[in-house]
């Protein structure tokens, strides 16, 4: 079946550092693909998505970007703070359908 | 502001029990979604639905049943409830048929099956 692999599955940082988190999909027809970020205890919220006919997306600071060759989206996040620390999920629209398929997540722990 | 609501944070119940879980959303959205979310598998598809009394089973739908007689509610249910289904379960919808738009999820209902 379609999937989509995420990595790292925990990220240590330092506060001002950046990080970055890479997904790789397998249905080369998805069009969509969303960040969601969740905090310990809360659902997950979308933090910021791409669709396939750009190549980059920014808001503030965070950014992802998106390779359809290579099947590959990633999250930037610069200058960290303490309130990024979180666990991130990407996830791939399907094509055709509306299932999307998530990342096993990634588990952000910013460093004071 | 788009409000999902789950009918329970948490929810303990017996192995062999049959269990509820609701969910309500109040933007009128056409797409209602379960998920399963387990530590280091992420959030895996249970059963959606794209319309009232329409459903389509998920990635792992063995166990679980749905029910949407109204499109506001989007219930899920376990018929038997067993050991292996102890989980966080996430509901989420989303507005258009397109699909591509963002999805909203609920708070969660912690189930634990003894």
């Amino acid at each position: 079946g379609e999937n989509v692999e995420q990595h790292p599955s925990t990220l240590s940082v330092q506060e001002g550092d950046s990080a970055v988190i890479k997904c790789t999909y397998s249905d080369s027809a998805s069009n969509y693909f969303p960040w969601y970020k969740q905090e310990l205890g809360k659902r997950p919220q979308l933090i910021i998505d791409i669709r396939s006919n750009v190549g980059e997306k920014k808001d503030q600071r965070i950014a992802v970007t998106l390779n359809k060759t290579a099947k590959h989206f990633s999250l930037h996040i610069t200058e960290t703070q303490p309130e990024d620390s979180a666990v991130y999920f990407c996830a791939a629209l399907l094509s055709g359908t509306y299932k999307y398929i998530f990342g096993t997540g990634t588990r952000l722990k910013v460093l004071a | 502001d788009v409000k999902v609501t789950q009918s329970s944070r948490y929810l303990v119940k017996r192995t062999g029990e049959k269990v509820f879980l609701e969910c309500v959303q109040d933007m009128d959205h056409e797409n209602m979604f379960w998920y399963r979310q387990d530590p280091g598998l992420g959030l895996r598809l249970i059963y959606f639905s794209y319309d009232v009394k329409m459903k389509e089973k998920g990635d792992i739908p063995e166990g679980y049943s749905v029910s949407r007689e109204k499109k506001e509610r989007f219930s899920l249910i376990l018929e038997s409830a067993s050991t292996n289904q102890t989980s966080m379960y996430l509901c989420a919808s989303s507005m258009s048929r397109a699909g591509t738009d963002t999805q909203y999820f609920g708070p969660g209902t912690r189930l634990t099956v003894l």
